[in-house]
C-alpha cells in the first residue's frame, strides 16, 4: 500500500527567510505523480506544485521548489522569501498514473510565518 | 472560469440520520473525487466518479454512496450517520483529458454529527 509521511507536524520561519518541508513516501510503482497542497484556515486545498516521477528535473513555481529524490522516495518543498500569506497547513500527496485518481495524503505540516 | 463549489458550507446532523452533500465541478472537468478530512488529519479518498460511474473507491463502508450527473456535478450521500463521520468533506474535480489531471478542490462541507 502506498503511504505518505510528513515527519514535521509544525514548522515556523521568519518572514523573508527560507523553509523546507519534508515528505517521504512508500510505493512499488515506478511512475507516479507527487503534489504539494496548501490548506489555509479558509479550508480550501490549493495546489502549490506538482512533480511527475519520470522527470528528473525538480519542479519550480515562483518561490516554491521541490527536491525530488526518487531513489530515496523523498519529496521536500522549499519556500523561499517566506510571506505571511504562506502560513497554512501543507500536505504532500501521491498518486499513481493508472486507474482512479486517488490522492494519498500525508498528515500535514503546519507552517507559521513570524513577522 | 468557475472553480469547484460545494454546498452546504456547514451541516449539523444527529446520529442515525442521512445527509447529502453537493459539489459542482470546475468548468471543463469531467471527473469528481470525494475526500473525508477528520480534524488534524490529511484527507482520505472516499470515491471518484467519471462519466456518471464510480471509478474507484477507498476504504469506506457502503453507507457512503455517490452520484454524478450529466453536467458532471456530484452528490455524496451518507446513511446511518455515526459520530465518527464528523469531518470536513472535500470535493475535487479534474479532467481525464489532462496529462497529469491535477485535482482542484472545493472549499469543503463541515459535517458535525451529534
Amino acid at each position: 500500500a502506498q503511504t505518505v509521511t510528513q515527519s514535521q507536524p509544525e514548522m515556523s520561519v521568519q518572514e523573508a527567510e527560507t523553509v523546507t518541508l519534508s515528505c517521504t513516501y512508500d510505493t512499488s510503482e515506478s511512475d507516479y505523480y507527487l503534489f504539494w497542497y496548501k490548506q489555509p484556515p479558509s479550508r480550501q486545498m490549493i495546489l502549490v506544485i506538482r512533480q511527475e516521477a519520470y522527470k528528473q528535473q525538480n519542479a519550480t513555481e515562483n518561490r516554491f521548489s521541490v527536491n525530488f529524490q526518487k531513489a530515496a522516495k523523498s519529496f521536500s518543498l522549499k519556500i523561499s522569501d517566506s510571506q505571511l500569506g504562506d502560513a497554512a497547513m501543507y500536505f504532500c500527496a501521491y498518486r499513481i498514473i493508472q486507474g482512479a485518481q486517488k490522492l494519498v495524503f500525508g498528515q500535514g505540516t503546519r507552517l507559521t510565518i513570524n513577522p | 472560469e468557475t472553480g469547484v463549489t460545494q454546498s452546504p458550507t456547514h451541516l449539523i446532523k444527529t446520529r442515525g440520520q442521512q445527509v447529502t452533500l453537493r459539489c459542482s465541478s470546475q468548468s471543463g472537468h469531467n471527473t469528481v473525487s470525494w475526500y473525508q478530512q477528520a480534524l488534524g488529519q490529511g484527507p482520505q479518498f472516499i470515491f471518484q466518479y467519471y462519466r456518471e460511474e464510480e471509478n474507484g473507491r477507498g476504504n469506506f463502508p457502503p453507507r457512503f454512496s455517490g452520484l454524478q450527473f450529466p453536467n458532471y456535478s456530484s452528490e455524496l450521500n451518507v446513511n446511518a450517520l455515526e459520530l465518527d463521520d464528523s469531518a470536513l468533506y472535500l470535493c475535487a474535480s479534474s479532467s481525464m483529458k489532462d496529462l497529469v489531471d491535477t485535482q482542484y478542490f472545493g472549499p469543503g462541507t463541515r459535517l458535525t454529527v451529534l
